[in-house]
């Protein structure tokens, strides 16, 4: 299979935790985006980042890249109750337009 | 909120029907996807389009066909709807430049009895 593995499958912290999720994927890449679901909506784009960066911030999130493992994780920091949602990764791979998605992470954030 | 529109969002329809799933955008994206994705599951590609009159089957192998006659509209359509077609789809598009980030429409919860 060609799809992405994310772990943990599921995750439930309490508000003001920080949440931390991983993706590992097969092939050589552009680059790696973290998208979120809620409820089983459409996704929302979060983050991006490319082959040829390490790490990269928004706001409460921080993304590291490591392309000689493959890998790639996702931190929420001082996480709320509106994060509650999952969480999907997804590589672009080199020489290609579309987009492969890992299995996602489940993440319940308790107030 | 991204300029990405599907109708209908939910649908119901008995065995044998042909069903058309819309999805518009009015950002001018010239690349477009259709994905299919259980409860909380992954998402997997069915179709895309990278502009006009190109159309491309995606990883998952998929019963649906696509057209894209118009920039803005990428309607997929199952001749023969049957149980297993029970699933969400999910419409997307994103920039011609690029691999860059997808916008998603709110997709269509489709229901085969």
């Amino acid at each position: 299979s060609q799809q992405g593995e994310e772990d943990p499958q599921a995750l439930s912290i309490q508000e003001g935790e920080n949440a931390t999720m991983n993706c590992s994927y097969k092939t050589s890449i552009n680059n790696l985006q973290w998208y979120r679901q809620n409820s089983g909506r459409g996704l929302v784009h979060l983050i991006l980042i490319r082959s040829n960066e390490r790490e990269k911030h928004s706001g409460r999130l921080r993304v590291t890249l490591d392309t000689s493992k493959k890998s790639s994780s996702l931190l929420i920091t001082a996480s709320r109750a509106a994060d509650t949602a999952s969480y999907f990764c997804a590589t672009s791979p080199w020489g290609t337009y579309k987009y492969i998605f890992g299995t996602g992470t489940r993440l319940k954030v308790l107030a | 909120e991204a300029d990405i529109y599907q109708t209908p969002r939910y649908l119901v329809i008995g065995t044998g029907k042909k069903i058309t799933l819309e999805c518009s955008q009015t950002m001018g994206h010239d690349k477009m996807y259709w994905y299919q994705q259980d409860p909380g599951m992954e998402l997997h590609l069915i179709h895309y389009s990278y502009g006009v009159n190109s159309t491309e089957k995606g990883d998952l192998s998929s019963e649906s066909t696509v057209s894209r006659i118009r920039t803005e509209h990428f309607p997929l359509t199952l001749e023969s709807a049957r149980p297993s077609h029970t699933s969400q789809y999910l419409c997307a598009s994103s920039e011609r430049q690029g691999p860059y980030e997808q916008y998603f429409g709110p997709g269509t919860r489709l229901t085969v009895t």
